[in-house]
């Protein structure tokens, strides 16, 4: 089955403790990207990556890192999180040419 | 980036058809236009785009204005499944990699 994978779906962590959340597809997409979504702000894009070690800034990249290494994982990395850092996060792909996008199902993290 | 209009909210009957609008006065002749939902607790899920011809797939059907300053998202025959948060976004072709989402319609289905 097509599909984008998160782990974990949920984490409850605490300021400063690094952590990583990972994101994997397996449609052999070249265009993924991560998202965050609040609560009267919508889904804002945090890091885009065009192809493995091509990786761009998004709307809102601070506090957040990204790499890719292999094209079918796209790992997003909060080196200090901090509590504006709570948010529910989305993996993403692209398919080309139709242009969709898949997005996974979503890893929801509080940081106190 | 151009932006859409759409509702905040829409309620429909179960198993009756469904009018979703947007407006995009600002739309230019290269923006597709995209249609996402988001089901409760869960990420956003494709449904439909299209240029200017109106599209037909088996979630929905699209029609755009002439003058593609608007455009409807038609689901034919709302199920409680439909529920959701119903996202219009404009992007142009393989520019912008990025989808800018609005506030989106909340679609309530009445049983």
């Amino acid at each position: 089955e097509a599909q984008v994978t998160q782990n974990p779906r949920y984490l409850i962590t605490v300021t400063g403790k690094k952590l990583t959340v990972t994101c994997s597809q397996n449609m052999n997409h070249e265009y993924m990207s991560w998202y965050r979504q609040d609560p009267g702000l919508g889904l804002r894009q945090i890091y885009y990556s065009m192809n493995v070690e091509v990786t761009d800034k998004g709307d809102v990249p601070e506090g957040y890192k990204v790499s890719r290494k292999e094209k079918r994982n796209f790992p997003l990395i909060l080196e200090s999180p901090s509590p504006n850092q709570t948010s529910l996060y989305f993996c993403a792909s692209r398919d080309y040419p139709t242009d969709t996008q898949y997005f996974g199902p979503g890893t929801r993290l509080t940081v106190l | 980036d151009a932006k859409t209009t759409q509702p905040n909210s829409m309620e429909s009957n179960e198993e009756e058809p469904v009018h979703l609008p947007c407006n995009h006065s600002t739309i230019s002749g290269t923006d597709y236009i995209h249609w996402y939902r988001q089901l409760p607790s869960q990420g956003p899920e494709y449904v439909i785009h299209g240029l200017t011809s109106n599209v037909n797939n088996r979630m929905a059907s699209l029609a755009i204005a002439e003058d593609r300053k608007s455009s409807t998202l038609i689901l034919h025959r709302a199920t409680l499944r439909d529920a959701a948060v119903y996202y219009c976004i404009l992007r142009h072709n393989f520019g912008n990699e990025k989808l800018t989402f609005g506030t989106g319609t909340r679609l309530t289905i009445i049983p």
